[in-house]
């Protein structure tokens, strides 16, 4: 079955600099990678999502890269500010049914 | 926007017991899941749910767990006799295509 390792676990930046969260996976077949953001009790919000014909998506300050002969993906966000600081997932889906997520990122913004 | 919704927020249970968490999956949605997080632990899948039966399921999905939905709109997580570490949030989410949406979630207690 699908594996997604996510890495690192915590991350500490200052604001206004970058910061990027790396996930690998194991199921060839997948073709959608999806990123959420969690803040402290509260739901999984989805905040980019990439598909596997393109190699890099961008929102604003937030892009996501994907490599798929490395099985790889990342989340870039630029320009942090303090609202940024959440639990960061990738997820990776299993089949055409579930998402499985990384162990997720624990994302603080120093001001 | 429609959005998932989920009650109750909290519900707190005696081991043992019986809970029945609800969900209303955004209407036109024809995939529904459940989620659970372990508090600081990553989310993992329970179970899916397409055209009124059971796609798949994980190990924790015991004979312990059911779903149904009874209506055109809920869908319901029933866990039957509830034991210390079924204490989670418990996220049901749905998906027409690719996105998944998640409810705001239901945190059980089990004493």
């Amino acid at each position: 079955g699908e594996n997604v390792e996510q890495h690192p676990s915590t991350l500490s930046v200052q604001e206004g600099d970058s910061a990027v969260i790396k996930c690998t996976y194991s199921d060839s077949a997948s073709n959608y990678f999806p990123w959420y953001k969690q803040e402290l009790g509260k739901r999984p919000q989805l905040i980019i999502d990439i598909r596997s014909n393109v190699g890099e998506k961008k929102d604003q300050r937030i892009a996501v890269t994907l490599n798929k002969t490395a099985k790889h993906f990342s989340l870039h966000i630029t320009e942090t500010q303090p609202e940024d600081s959440a639990v960061y997932f990738c997820a990776a889906p299993l089949g055409a049914q579930k998402l499985v997520f990384g162990q997720g990122t624990r994302l603080t913004i120093n001001p | 926007e429609p959005e998932v919704t989920q009650t109750p927020s909290h519900q707190v249970t005696q081991m043992g017991q019986e809970v029945i968490l609800r969900c209303v999956p955004i209407s036109n949605h024809l995939y529904f899941y459940w989620y659970r997080q372990i508090l600081g632990q990553k989310v993992e899948f329970l179970v899916s749910f397409y055209n009124n039966e059971i796609s798949e399921k994980s190990e924790i999905f015991d004979d312990q767990f059911s779903v149904e939905r009874p209506d055109g709109s809920n869908f319901t997580l029933k866990i039957r006799s509830t034991k210390l570490e079924d204490s989670a949030m418990y996220f049901c989410a749905s998906r027409e295509y690719n996105e998944q949406f998640f409810g705001p979630g239901t945190r059980l207690t089990v004493l």
